[in-house]
């Protein structure tokens, strides 16, 4: 079945260490992206891609790095710069004509962050 | 002031009650989503719209563009039904692909 499979879902980190989550998905979307939820907040865009190779910071993007090398494929980098990393992350994607998002959102599970 | 504002922020009912979530945004908009968010943290799109109504199943969106507001509502609730409800516009002029701003979802939680 086409959809978005991110791993881990938990993952466990000391203070300083780099992590990557990965985000796959088979659904032939252009357009992906990384949002962080914090308890109490709303989803806020961390990265998005629309095409391999170009990506484009969000509204949080310090002390995250992403790459786009394959279009199934936006794995995000929590560097040791972001100051408070333990959250819950969401991959996403969606199709898009040019820059206008045309379609529905399709969501991983989320990766549960936690950073000791 | 959020551009996004859900109501109720939470909400408990019992099984069969209809169920009603509001949604308010103060921007332009192409399209409004509301999303489910299990309690597990995965998230489902229940509908996208850009005018009118949408029905699927016992779930019902609508939209009024003139007055910037969204209702999800749920007939014949049942306890299956418990999960964060979100949501989400895309905005007008938002830049790149993501102009989407999200609510703060609506914690519904329907008891047997």
């Amino acid at each position: 079945d086409g959809g978005i499979t991110q791993s881990p879902k938990y993952l466990f980190r000391k203070e300083g260490q780099n992590v990557t989550l990965s985000c796959e998905q088979n659904l032939n979307h252009d357009a992906m992206y990384w949002y962080r939820q914090d308890p109490g907040q709303g989803l806020r865009l961390i990265y998005y891609s629309q095409i391999v190779n170009d990506f484009q910071k969000g509204d949080i993007a310090e002390g995250y790095s992403v790459s786009r090398e394959k279009k199934e494929s936006l794995p995000l980098t929590v560097t040791s710069a972001q100051k408070n990393p333990t959250a819950f992350y969401l991959c996403a994607s969606s199709m898009t004509q040019g820059v206008t998002n045309t379609g529905e959102l399709f969501f991983g599970e989320g990766s549960r962050l936690t950073v000791l | 002031k959020n551009e996004v504002e859900q109501s109720p922020q939470n909400l408990t009912a019992q099984e069969g009650e209809f169920i009603t979530i509001n949604c308010s945004y103060s921007v332009g908009i192409s399209a409004l989503h509301w999303l489910q968010q299990h309690p597990g943290g995965g998230i489902v799109s229940l509908f996208m719209l850009s005018s009118g109504k949408k029905k699927h199943g016992r779930l019902i969106a609508t939209i009024n563009i003139q007055e910037k507001h969204s209702s999800l509502h749920i007939t014949a609730s049942h306890p299956r039904d418990s999960a964060v409800y979100i949501c989400a516009v895309n905005r007008v002029g938002g830049g790149g692909a993501d102009g989407l701003t999200f609510g703060k979802g609506t914690h519904l939680i329907i008891q047997p």
